[in-house]
C-alpha cells in the first residue's frame, strides 16, 4: 500500500500568517490527492481534492498544489477557525491511505 | 445536504463482534459508494471498507478476514460488522460517502467511539 508522510507534525503559526503543509507519497499519485481538516471531536471535512480543487464552500484562502509524490496545502492567512489537524489522503491506489496529520496550532 | 449518522454499542468485549449502522439522510444509498473509516486514539485514519448499493464490496486487505459491510436500501442504511475484536480495534468509527471508488470522502458522519474492553 502507498505510505503517506506529512510534515511537519506540528506547525505553530500566528493568526494572519501563511501556513504551508507538506505531504509526500511513497509512489506517484498523479493528482489523486485530497486534504481534510479535523477539529477536536469533529469528523474530517473535505477541503481539497484532485490535489488543487477546492471542495464546496471552502474559502479561497485554502489552496492545494503538487503532482506525483509531493503535495502542499497552503493557508494564505490563518484565521482562528483554521487551527486544527490536517490530513492528506491518496486515492490513486487501492486501498486509500491517509497521512499521519499536521497539527496547526496558535503561536 | 447529505447527512450521515453512526449508531451502535460504545463498548464491545474482546473476541466479540462489533456492529455499527450508518443512517443516511438527504440522499440515497442507491447512488455513490458508502464507506467505514476508523481512527484509533492518537493515530491516523484507516479506511476499512466500502460498498456500492448493487452489493459490490471492497475491503482493506489488513482487515478483510474479519469485516463485512452491507447496505439496506429500504432503510437507507449501511452497516459494518467486525469480528473477533481486540483492544487494537478501539477507535472512533466514521461512516462516509465517496462519489466513486477509489476516491475521496466528501461527506462524513460525526463518528462514534467504540471501546473494546472486558
Amino acid at each position: 500500500e502507498i505510505v503517506m508522510t506529512q510534515s511537519p507534525a506540528t506547525l505553530s503559526v500566528s493568526p494572519g500568517e501563511r501556513a504551508t503543509l507538506s505531504c509526500r507519497a511513497s509512489q506517484s499519485l498523479g493528482s489523486d490527492l485530497a486534504w481534510y481538516q479535523q477539529k477536536p471531536g469533529q469528523a474530517p471535512r473535505l477541503l481539497i481534492y484532485g490535489a488543487s480543487t477546492r471542495a464546496t464552500d471552502i474559502p479561497a484562502r485554502f489552496s492545494g498544489s503538487g503532482f506525483g509524490t509531493e503535495f502542499t496545502l497552503t493557508i494564505s492567512s490563518l484565521e482562528s477557525e483554521d487551527f486544527a489537524v490536517y490530513y492528506c489522503q491518496q486515492y490513486n491506489n487501492w486501498p486509500e491511505t491517509f497521512g499521519q496529520g499536521t497539527k496547526v496550532e496558535i503561536k | 445536504q447529505v447527512q450521515l449518522q453512526e449508531s451502535g454499542p460504545g463498548l464491545v468485549k474482546p473476541s466479540e463482534t462489533l456492529s455499527l449502522t450508518c443512517t443516511v439522510s438527504g440522499g440515497s444509498v442507491r447512488s455513490h459508494y458508502w464507506s467505514w473509516i476508523r481512527q484509533p486514539p492518537g493515530k491516523r485514519l484507516e479506511w476499512i471498507a466500502y460498498i456500492y448499493y448493487s452489493g459490490s464490496t471492497y475491503y482493506n486487505p489488513s482487515l478483510k478476514s474479519r469485516v463485512t459491510i452491507s447496505v439496506d436500501p429500504s432503510k437507507n442504511q449501511f452497516s459494518l460488522n467486525l469480528t473477533s475484536v481486540t483492544a487494537a480495534d478501539t477507535a472512533v468509527y466514521y461512516c462516509a460517502r465517496l462519489p466513486a471508488a477509489p476516491y475521496y470522502f466528501d461527506y462524513w458522519g460525526q463518528g462514534t467511539l467504540v471501546t473494546v474492553s472486558s
